[in-house]
């Protein structure tokens, strides 16, 4: 069974940086065709994707957000994090994060999200 | 403004059939797979089919999907009252080097 849980603060003010982890089991990060994938959604609005890890260290950014996005992976930890420079409140929005299968070219399983909410 | 286009919100009354279109061009849609999504208010959304018909164990076979040229659908027969949600598409876009998602469409079946 794959599961995948997001964790970081509920809030930060703007201008910081944001760092988020997913921590998952279920599957290997070391594995061919394993990814993890991050999407948010803001209050009342669509699905936005964000970033993508492959098994291989291949990185996938969302270009409008790629300067302010890192994505690394701890395979021994089984841990993706995910930081986004300067915030800004527009940037509040629940933050998803999700298991990505090459041979399904989709999201398959999804982590209940996070809350991240941007004021001062 | 999203790269796929959703209607907004799409209705039908139980045991009816409902679709729910997605329509992109020819650097998404027309060159990659289209996957949808479930997702109710609260909760983590859920992958429940691709346009190549392959669902994930536990998705019943009244959903669907296909694809012609730079459209997607994605069907849902017998509707039940617990298929109300926000359903969206996505697929990558070998332009953008992005995955892209519909603005969603929300089901509701009354």
């Amino acid at each position: 069974q794959i599961t995948l849980k997001e964790s970081g603060p509920t809030q930060v003010r703007p201008t910081e940086t944001l760092t988020l982890t997913c921590s998952f089991s279920g599957f290997s990060l070391s594995t061919s065709g394993e990814g993890v994938g991050w999407i948010r959604q803001p209050p009342g609005k669509a699905l936005e994707w964000l970033a993508l890890i492959y098994w291989d260290d291949d990185d996938r950014y969302s270009p409008s957000l790629e300067t302010r996005l890192t994505i690394t992976k701890d395979t021994s930890k089984n841990r993706v994090v995910l930081t986004m420079t300067n915030m800004d409140p527009v940037d509040t929005a629940t933050y998803y994060c999700a298991h990505y299968n090459v041979y399904w070219a989709s999201y398959i399983w999804w982590g209940q999200g996070t809350l991240v909410t941007v004021s001062s | 403004q999203s790269v796929l286009t959703q209607p907004p919100s799409v209705s039908s009354a139980p045991g009816q059939k409902v679709t729910i279109s997605c329509s992109g061009s020819n650097s998404n849609i027309g060159k990659n797979y289209v996957s949808w999504y479930q997702h109710l208010p609260g909760t983590a959304p859920k992958f429940v089919i691709d346009d190549k018909n392959k669902r994930p164990s536990g998705i019943p076979d009244r959903f669907s999907a296909s694809k012609s040229g730079t459209s997607a659908t994605l069907g849902i027969t017998g509707l039940q009252i617990g298929d109300e949600a926000d359903y969206y598409c996505a697929t990558w876009d070998s332009s953008l080097n992005s995955w892209v998602f519909g603005g969603g469409t929300k089901l509701t079946v009354l």
